[in-house]
């Protein structure tokens, strides 16, 4: 499946970096959004944007910082993070915004280690 | 908050057996899907349901979503070691979709 791109696939990075995740979809779609998926808990959404104007922002840390230039592309800035932020973020999609009832298709994820 | 529980959290089977996983909404959903995440893959979108006592069928797996449309369920007949993985449930109620926190399959040959 190459409907939503993920980059990069792994990342490891310090407490002091600034890293960001990118995100494509080639779906048309409209809404776009990242989730956190940590061992052993549900996946938490963290922010959505429909029409590149953010529309959820789910009491995240500062230190996660998103970024919606156009409807195809999402990026997360990353910046003092800490270990407990390690985890696998996943990127999604969806025609549009609508009470949740549209389909969400998932990207790959990229897996972030934070030492 | 509106929470959206799912159980059990994991399940053993043999090759063969069936599966059963469970969600449950503290509030009414507008809607419900199902996705599969393979290990070391990401949620893979297997269908949704709208209608009240809602039943789907895909081949092995038969989805059901509650009268009161607050649960639903999906259970796997005569599972496959192409099953293994972890079944997430979303439900969908107000703005957005809130995720369970997913079944994990394990089956045995």
């Amino acid at each position: 499946e190459t409907g939503v791109t993920q980059t990069p696939r792994h990342l490891v990075m310090g407490m002091t970096n600034k890293k960001s995740l990118k995100c494509e979809q080639h779906l048309g779609h409209n809404a776009m959004y990242w989730y956190k998926q940590s061992a052993k808990k549900p996946l938490e959404l963290m922010f959505v944007y429909s029409l590149e104007e953010r529309v959820e922002n789910n009491s995240v840390p500062s230190r996660f910082s998103p970024e919606c230039p156009n409807s195809s592309h999402l990026f997360l800035h990353l910046h003092t993070l800490q270990p407990e932020d390690s985890a696998l973020y996943l990127c999604a999609s969806s025609q549009d915004v609508r009470g949740g009832t549209d389909t969400q298709y998932f990207g790959p994820g990229t897996r972030l280690t934070v030492l | 908050g509106q929470q959206v529980m799912q159980i059990p959290q994991y399940q053993h089977v043999q090759e063969g057996e069936d599966f059963t996983t469970y969600c449950n909404s503290s509030t009414t959903l507008s809607n419900i899907q199902w996705y599969k995440q393979r290990p070391g893959g990401h949620p893979v979108f297997l269908i949704q349901l709208v209608k009240s006592g809602e039943v789907k069928k895909q081949k092995r797996l038969t989805f059901q979503f509650g009268e009161a449309k607050k649960n639903s369920s999906l259970h796997i007949t005569a599972t496959q070691t192409t099953d293994v993985g972890t079944y997430f449930c979303a439900g969908a109620g107000g703005f957005k979709t809130i995720f369970g926190a997913g079944t994990r399959l394990f089956v045995k040959a």
